[in-house]
């Protein structure tokens, strides 16, 4: 059973649209990242969570602990949103070494068209 | 944040050769990951690359078919060994430094073996 799970897997959105991603995960954390991962492979980071609401740009990215629950927002979506996003969490039952190991959820798949 | 660069960003290889990733770092950082992501799938990590020391290595990757070198604080390699075609996958190089949590990815290298 995978411990983190996404949804939806893929979105399609118009441009302009309001677009939203969810993470849920199934126990405690220490951080909850927010990935894009563009068609070449490479994988930047959008946002570090471990509580609260946190917003760049066009992006907002909000957690609920006790729910065990983010999700990322993305506001008047373009085309050049188009990209997987990953979530991916620092799991608190780790420590040591261990404490640096990521999660990561399946993805989802957003196209944004014109 | 640390700002890494990965090479090559994509080769096509003959089954039976192998390929070294190179990953450089613009800053002394504590830890050193190598991931793959195989067609459709979540990142794995294969191993931690330590500092003047064998690196670790996760549950089903071994060093003879994935030898790591990590020299210094912001240089890595990491070598696909006898490659065969269930080796194409993209392979990632991410950093972070100690108590700041924040995880930064190189750009990928995406590898078919034919």
């Amino acid at each position: 059973k995978n411990e983190v799970e996404q949804s939806p897997q893929n979105l399609t959105a118009q441009e302009g649209e309001f677009i939203t991603i969810n993470c849920s995960y199934s126990v405690g954390i220490s951080a909850l990242h927010w990935l894009q991962q563009h068609p070449g492979g490479g994988i930047v980071s959008l946002f570090m969570l471990s509580s609260g609401k946190k917003k760049h740009g066009r992006l907002i990215a909000t957690i609920n602990i006790q729910e065990k629950h983010s999700s990322l927002h993305i506001t008047a979506s373009h085309p050049r949103d188009s990209a997987v996003y990953i979530c991916a969490v620092r799991f608190s039952k780790y420590s040591g070494a261990g404490s640096y190991q990521l999660t990561f959820g399946k993805g989802t798949k957003l196209s944004v068209i014109p | 944040s640390a700002v890494i660069s990965q090479k090559p960003s994509r080769d096509i290889c003959q089954r039976g050769t192998s390929l070294t990733i190179q990953c450089q770092v613009d800053s002394q950082v504590t830890m050193m990951f190598w991931y793959r992501q195989q067609p459709g799938q979540s990142l794995t990590l294969i191993a931690t690359a330590n500092q003047g020391s064998e690196a670790t290595y996760e549950s089903g990757f071994v060093i003879d078919k994935f030898p790591i070198s990590r020299p210094n604080l912001t240089f890595s390699t990491l070598t696909v060994s006898n490659m065969s075609p269930e080796d194409s996958s993209i392979y990632l190089c991410s950093v972070e430094v100690f108590d700041r949590a924040e995880r930064t990815f190189g750009s990928g290298t995406r590898l078919t073996v034919v």
